[in-house]
């Protein structure tokens, strides 16, 4: 069956320190692949995604993944995070042609000023 | 430009009962999927409607149906209660492009917390 796996389900960091979330899925074909947001209190939001192309994206708030598909991986990275950013972080992934999304179970970020 | 809407925000009911959640799409979009999300996990996907059937369906059972409207809202409805079904239910909405269901982005909406006492 297809998964997404999230290896870190809590990360505290300090402001200004860099931050990468990893993300792993298990499916051999085409997929699409995205990164959400849940601010506190607030809905899931689109932080940004992959179809095809430059496998590097960048999405808002100077969030970037990288997809690597050699590793079946979707890492999320931002070189310097605020204290806005605490949020819960899911990864999710498309496969085929289909509009089922599966997320990964979540990483909660507390960053502390 | 209004995005997707839910109704009711929260809801109590007893086990056994029936239940009917609402979804209104972003504006522009004509599909819409509904998602649970239990206490601590990833949303998982109920199914997704589209010219107002049923496309695909996730592992649910029967006791989840749904429907979809001319206008392209859409209903949740779960039937004989458990409490396993307290929750958070999503729906998402989008726009289906010439390439099908799997070029389209899938925008939330605030959800609708389901507590099943």
């Amino acid at each position: 069956a297809q998964s997404v796996s999230q290896h870190n389900h809590h990360v505290i960091l300090s402001e200004a320190a860099s931050l990468e979330l990893g993300c792993n899925y298990s499916y051999g074909g085409t997929v699409n692949l995205f990164w959400y947001v849940q601010y506190p209190g607030q809905h899931l939001q689109l932080l940004l995604k992959y179809f095809s192309g430059d496998p590097l994206v960048k999405g808002i708030k100077g969030f970037e993944a990288e997809f690597i598909k050699s590793k079946f991986s979707f890492n999320l990275r931002k070189p310097s995070v605020q204290w806005s950013d605490t949020a819960e972080y899911f990864c999710a992934v498309r496969s085929g042609n289909t509009g089922k999304l599966i997320f990964g179970q979540g990483t909660t970020l507390q960053v502390k000023p | 430009d209004a995005g997707v809407t839910q109704s009711p925000t929260h809801l109590i009911k007893t086990r056994g009962q029936q239940v009917t959640l609402r979804c209104s799409p972003k504006s522009g979009h004509d599909t819409v999927s509904w998602y649970q999300q239990a206490l601590g996990q990833g949303p998982q996907f109920i199914f997704q409607y589209y010219e107002e059937e049923e496309r695909q369906r996730g592992n649910f059972p029967d006791r989840f149906s749904g429907h979809q409207f001319p206008n392209y809202s859409s209903e949740l409805n779960v039937n004989a209660l458990l409490l396993g079904d307290s929750a958070l239910y999503l729906c998402a909405s989008s726009l289906e492009t010439s390439g099908g269901p799997s070029t389209d982005t899938q925008y939330f909406g605030p959800g609708t917390r389901l507590t099943v006492l």
